[in-house]
């Protein structure tokens, strides 16, 4: 099974900081990684999908990249609503998925 | 708008069994495959579950093997999850979700409902 783990698990930064949060694959997964966002007492939301594309609706100020074992999510500007956990997702070995243990963002 | 509406979640002794429905709108179920996803109380996610849009293939972590069953019903727009044997540890919030992949599985949950609470307990 691919195992799926993320860091930092926290971290604290302020408005309109540049926050990177990294995901790492147990094996290659190719480009097969996908980001959430969920907020508390929310349902998670989809963010990026495929590593780099942005889901329909979610703002530009958020990006992915990487290929393979490890990949990063990027929020440029961090606005006031990011503030959020975020969990990255592998959708290689379909059906059978996999998310990361989530990055909890919040204010310093 | 796409809406999914969990429902039959509940306090269920361990050992006992509870069924779990999903009623979706706003888009062509039939074309697409579904899941559950749940979260235990302030936990992360966890893939339970995935159907085939023609329930042509099934999958299931392997926490819940051979326990739960996923199923669905494209004439009434709904997926189910029948959930057998339950144990303490599957105590949590049981989310569906729609995959984006239309006649094909893409791993890529596009959609989610609000969730339905399964609570475990003697």
């Amino acid at each position: 099974d691919i195992q799926m783990t993320q860091s930092p698990s926290s971290l604290s930064a302020s408005v309109g900081d540049t926050v990177t949060i990294t995901c790492r694959a147990s094996q290659s997964i190719n480009a097969y990684l996908n980001w959430y966002q969920q907020k508390p007492g929310k349902a998670p939301k989809l963010l990026i999908y495929a590593t780099s594309s942005l889901q329909s609706g979610a703002p530009s100020r958020f990006s992915g990249s990487g290929s393979g074992t490890d990949f990063t999510l990027t929020i440029s500007s961090l606005q006031p609503e990011d503030f959020a956990t975020y969990y990255c997702q592998q959708s290689y070995s379909i059906p059978l998925l996999t998310f990361g243990p989530g990055t909890k963002v919040d204010i310093k | 708008e796409v809406q999914l509406v969990e429902s039959g979640g509940g306090l269920v002794q361990p050992g006992r069994s509870l069924r779990l429905s999903c009623a979706a709108s706003g888009f062509t179920f039939d074309d697409y495959a579904m899941h559950w996803v749940r979260q235990a109380p302030g936990k992360g996610l966890e893939w339970v579950s995935g159907i085939t849009w023609n329930s042509g293939y099934t999958g299931y972590a392997d926490s819940v093997k051979g326990r739960f069953t996923i199923s669905r019903d494209n004439a009434k727009n709904s997926l189910y999850l029948q959930m057998n044997s339950l144990r303490v540890e599957d105590m949590a919030l049981y989310y569906c979700a729609k995959d984006m992949g239309r006649n094909l599985v893409r791993g890529v949950i596009e959609y989610w409902g609000q969730g339905t609470l399964v609570t475990v307990s003697s």
